[in-house]
C-alpha cells in the first residue's frame, strides 16, 4: 500500500518570501502521479501541481514549483514571492496510474503567509 | 475538468437522523469518490460508487452506515445514517479530470451533529 508523509504539521512565511513544504512517499510502482492540493477556509480543495513520476523534470506553475527526487521519494512544493492567499491547509497526495485509482492523502500542513 | 455542484454546503443534524448529501457533475463520469475529512484532519476515503454497481468501501466504512447511490454517470448521492457526534466532518465528493491524471472536488458539506 502506498503511503503518503507531511511530517511538518505547520508552517509560517513572510508575505513575499519563499517557503518549501515537505512530502515523502512509499511505494512500489514505477510510475505514478503525485499532487499538492490547497484547501484555504472555504474547504474547497484546489488543485496545486502535479507531477508525472515518468518525467524527470519538475513541474512549474506560476509561483509554484516541486522539486522531485524519485529515487529518495521526495516531493517538495516550493512557493515563491508567497501571498496573503497563499494561507491554507496544503496536503500532498498520490496516485498511482490507471483510471480511476484512488488519492492517497498526506496528512497536510497548514501555511500561514504573515503581512 | 469537470464542475461538481455538492449540496448541501452546510447543515446541522440531530443525532440518530440521516443526512444524503448529493454531488452532480457537468459531465459523465465512470467513477465518483467520497471522503471524509474530520476536523483537522486529512481527507479518508469512504468510497467509490460506480454506475450501476454496488459501492466499494474502504476498511472501516460500511453500507449500512454510509449507502450510496449512483443511479447515472453524473449523479451520486452519500447518506450518513443514524447520525453521532462523531460523524462531524466534512464530507466531499470527487471525479477523476479527463487527461491530467488529477482530481476535481465538490466544494464539501460540513456536517456538525448536536
Amino acid at each position: 500500500a502506498q503511503t503518503v508523509t507531511q511530517s511538518q504539521p505547520e508552517m509560517s512565511v513572510q508575505e513575499a518570501e519563499t517557503v518549501t513544504l515537505s512530502c515523502t512517499y512509499d511505494t512500489s510502482e514505477s510510475n505514478y502521479y503525485l499532487f499538492w492540493y490547497k484547501q484555504p477556509p472555504s474547504r474547497q480543495m484546489i488543485l496545486v501541481i502535479r507531477q508525472e513520476a515518468y518525467k524527470q523534470q519538475n513541474a512549474t506553475e506560476n509561483r509554484f514549483s516541486v522539486n522531485f527526487q524519485k529515487a529518495a521519494k521526495s516531493f517538495s512544493l516550493k512557493i515563491s514571492d508567497s501571498q496573503l492567499g497563499d494561507t491554507a491547509m496544503y496536503f500532498c497526495a498520490f496516485r498511482q496510474t490507471g483510471a480511476n485509482s484512488k488519492l492517497t492523502f498526506g496528512k497536510g500542513i497548514t501555511l500561514s503567509v504573515r503581512p | 475538468s469537470a464542475v461538481i455542484s455538492q449540496k448541501p454546503s452546510r447543515d446541522i443534524c440531530q443525532r440518530g437522523t440521516s443526512l444524503t448529501i448529493q454531488c452532480q457533475v457537468d459531465s459523465q463520469v465512470t467513477m465518483m469518490f467520497w471522503y471524509r475529512q474530520q476536523p483537522g484532519q486529512s481527507l479518508t476515503l469512504i468510497a467509490t460508487a460506480n454506475q450501476g454497481s454496488e459501492a466499494t468501501y474502504e476498511s472501516g466504512f460500511v453500507i449500512d452506515k454510509f449507502p450510496i447511490s449512483r443511479p447515472n454517470l453524473t449523479f451520486s448521492t452519500l447518506t450518513v445514517s443514524n447520525m453521532s457526534p462523531e460523524d462531524s466532518s466534512i464530507y466531499l465528493c470527487s471525479v477523476e479530470g479527463w487527461g491530467w491524471g488529477g482530481y476535481t472536488f465538490g466544494s464539501g458539506t460540513r456536517l456538525t451533529v448536536v
